[in-house]
């Protein structure tokens, strides 16, 4: 089964509002996370990246937060924009090393902003 | 610039046929992938590939078999098609070597067998 889900399958906010998606992961060996954000008809196209030796990282409108003791991660989204429609996805990368692994994503939360 | 590029968009077959879809990266990347998306828009690692190794999910039957002609393509070959392999299927490339960093995708391939 997979090691990474998220709560929420669908998020719903008004525009200029914040949002926050969420995500757990059960592979405790996993080093490096990433969110995805996927548009109608396109491929995932990535946001934002954490280590897991960091337990923040801000871009830009954009943080993401690490939680190792629970195995949790998050995406915020501050100041939310029509443009922030999108399914988000959050993956995960194994620590065997660089080379040929690939990402284990979760199911995604698709994130509606209301005018 | 398109980074990584797949062909067809949009594939529509009848069962049983053979069917290819193609991938082409330009990023230098040495690791390509091959992801399946199903209805509930769920992704799912099929192969990963580098000049050296093919690492290959189990949960893939044998009639899926990438072919890569050089290490800027992966193509997707699917034989004796089946209902069940409709889906939205990525291409996608990083560089190899390194672990913290993230890949890049295709536009997508929506393949349905009727």
């Amino acid at each position: 089964g997979e090691s990474v889900g998220l709560h929420l399958p669908t998020l719903s906010v008004q525009e200029g509002d914040n949002s926050i998606i969420n995500c757990a992961y059960s592979n405790s060996a996993s080093d490096y996370f990433i969110w995805y954000k996927q548009e109608s008809g396109k491929g995932p196209q990535f946001i934002i990246d954490i280590r897991s030796n960091m337990d923040k990282r801000q871009g830009q409108r954009v943080t993401v937060l690490l939680n190792k003791t629970v195995k949790h991660l998050s995406l915020q989204i501050a100041a939310t924009q029509p443009g922030d429609s999108a399914v988000y996805f959050c993956a995960e990368k194994g620590g065997s090393g660089g080379g040929a692994d690939g990402l284990t994503f979760g199911k995604g939360t698709h994130l509606i902003i209301q005018p | 610039d398109t980074a990584v590029s797949q062909t067809p968009k949009y594939l529509v077959t009848q069962m049983g046929n053979d069917k290819s879809i193609k991938c082409e990266q330009n990023l230098g990347h040495d690791t390509m992938y091959w992801y399946k998306q199903d209805s509930k828009k769920f992704l799912k690692i099929m192969f990963s590939y580098n000049n050296k190794e093919l690492i290959i999910n189990e949960t893939v039957p044998n009639r899926f078999s990438p072919k890569s002609p050089d290490k800027a393509h992966l193509n997707l070959h699917i034989n004796s098609l089946e209902l069940g392999d409709s889906a939205v299927y990525f291409c996608a490339s990083s560089r190899s070597g390194v672990t913290y960093t993230e890949a890049f995708f295709g536009q997508g391939t929506r393949l349905t067998v009727v």
